[in-house]
């Protein structure tokens, strides 16, 4: 059984940057494909980017192309998420969760990690 | 970029409803389609995948339909512990804004 536990909640200033960290564990993260998607305040889930098998890349959502910077440590079986010049609309709860390669679904998630951003 | 369209964006019901989620892909998509379930506070649950396939332990009242860019969610009979907000998703990709569906 696939176990997600992503690292702690972040304040954070404006214009700085933020980056959260996934554990895998019950299975390698280099055969999973992880992806991260965030929700802020009343607004609904929004896909942010991951790893497409099909290519063999880590695609991002054109809205945090520039931005945002995802990566994995597979000696560790922890990915991260990197999101830089942070404005008070990146307020949100992000959530790492591993992709199927059979199914293609997000079928594994972290418990999510807030990130405040706040002068 | 493709975008998904859902509609409605909330609906109101009762326990024993048949409820139906629609979702419009902005190109054609296949069955790269998922459905997912999210409750308050908790991580999203994947129901559907490929469209129209039941994630394996999730009860047989879900189920969902289509191809290309025209996509179904089907609740055939509400229970209380259903009440969520459910989200389509071009697989591995952009998901849709989102019906939330609330006790009548």
């Amino acid at each position: 059984q696939v176990q997600v536990v992503q690292s702690g909640a972040e304040v954070k200033r404006p214009g700085a940057s933020v980056k959260v960290s996934c554990k895998v564990s019950g299975h390698t993260l280099s055969e999973l494909s992880m992806h991260w998607v965030r929700q802020a305040p009343g607004k609904g889930l929004e896909w942010m980017g991951g790893y497409d098998p099909e290519d063999g890349e880590i695609s991002y959502a054109q809205k945090f192309q520039g931005r945002v910077t995802m990566t994995e440590e597979t000696s560790g079986d922890t990915a991260y998420m990197q999101l830089s010049s942070l404005r008070s609309e990146d307020t949100a709860v992000y959530y790492c969760a591993t992709g199927d390669p059979v199914t293609a679904a997000l079928d594994y998630w972290g418990q999510g990690t807030q990130v405040t951003v706040s002068s | 970029d493709v975008q998904m369209t859902q509609s409605p964006s909330s609906l109101s019901a009762s326990v024993g409803d048949r409820v139906t989620i629609t979702c419009r892909a902005s190109q054609n998509i296949g069955t790269y389609l998922n459905w997912y379930q999210h409750k308050p506070g908790k991580a999203p649950k994947v129901l559907i995948y490929s469209a129209s396939s039941l994630q394996s332990g999730v009860p047989s009242r879900f189920s969902g339909s289509g191809s290309g860019t025209d996509f179904t969610f089907t609740i055939s009979s509400l229970q209380p512990e259903d009440f969520a907000t459910y989200y389509c998703q071009q697989s591995y990709s952009v998901f849709g804004q989102g019906t939330k569906v609330e006790i009548k």
